[in-house]
């Protein structure tokens, strides 16, 4: 069974820095594309960061870029986001999701973490 | 940017009703679009593929189609459960990008 469990969300002041992590288990990580989605509270969903089957192929919404870098440890089957200089309107509920294998590349996402609020404020 | 315009923000309806929902893309991305559920505090959930492909364990009554531009996903006789959220999405190009949902309730 696939599952993405996520941990490492938290209250932090703005210019701080937090990693989020995503634990992939029930499929092998460097199978997929993984990506990083955001919702603020009560607002959509934003795309935020994606990277490659590879380890390469990564990209960024323009909101992060600079700020934000993604990265995986295929060791431990586990997804990263490490978030620098937040501002307060970073503060979202951040989910982890794996990309369907429908096509290659699909960036179209099947299997949902169960999201980890991130919280920026003095 | 690609920008995904979806219609209805909210729709009242009743147990048993045909609901349509209508995303807009301001160009063309092929039928590389997704629809997701979201009910309150859980993630989104996959219910069609590539505008008209159901994902594997979703009702039947959920359907996408697709002309030209513009998306729609109809969920005939609408069931309790379906009470939620809906966003589409369009994989064609980074940034991905989303519609701003349509929330559908009880009338």
């Amino acid at each position: 069974e696939v599952q993405l469990l996520q941990s490492g969300g938290g209250l932090v002041q703005p210019g701080g820095s937090l990693r989020l992590s995503c634990a992939a288990s029930g499929f092998t990580l460097s199978s997929y594309a993984m990506t990083w989605v955001r919702q603020a509270p009560g607002k959509g969903l934003e795309w935020v960061s994606v990277i490659g089957s590879d380890g390469g192929s990564i990209h960024y919404a323009d909101s992060v870029k600079g700020r934000f870098i993604i990265s995986r440890d295929t060791s431990k089957n586990t997804l990263y986001l490490q978030m620098n200089s937040l501002r307060a309107e970073d503060t979202a509920l951040y989910y982890c999701a794996k990309y369907h294998p429908y096509n290659s590349p699909s960036r179209i996402f099947d299997y949902w973490g169960q999201g980890t609020l991130v919280t920026v404020s003095s | 940017d690609i920008q995904m315009t979806q219609s209805p923000s909210s729709v009242s309806a009743s147990v048993g009703d045909r609901v349509t929902i209508t995303c807009r893309a301001s160009q063309g991305i092929s039928s590389s679009l997704a629809w997701y559920q979201q009910k309150p505090g859980k993630a989104p959930k996959l219910l069609i593929y590539s505008a008209s492909s159901l994902q594997s364990g979703v009702p039947s009554r959920f359907s996408g189609s697709a002309s030209g531009t513009d998306f729609t996903l109809t969920i005939n006789a609408l069931q309790p459960e379906d009470f939620a959220t809906y966003f589409c999405q369009q994989a064609n190009s980074f940034p991905l990008t989303f519609g701003g949902g349509t929330k559908v309730d009880i009338k």
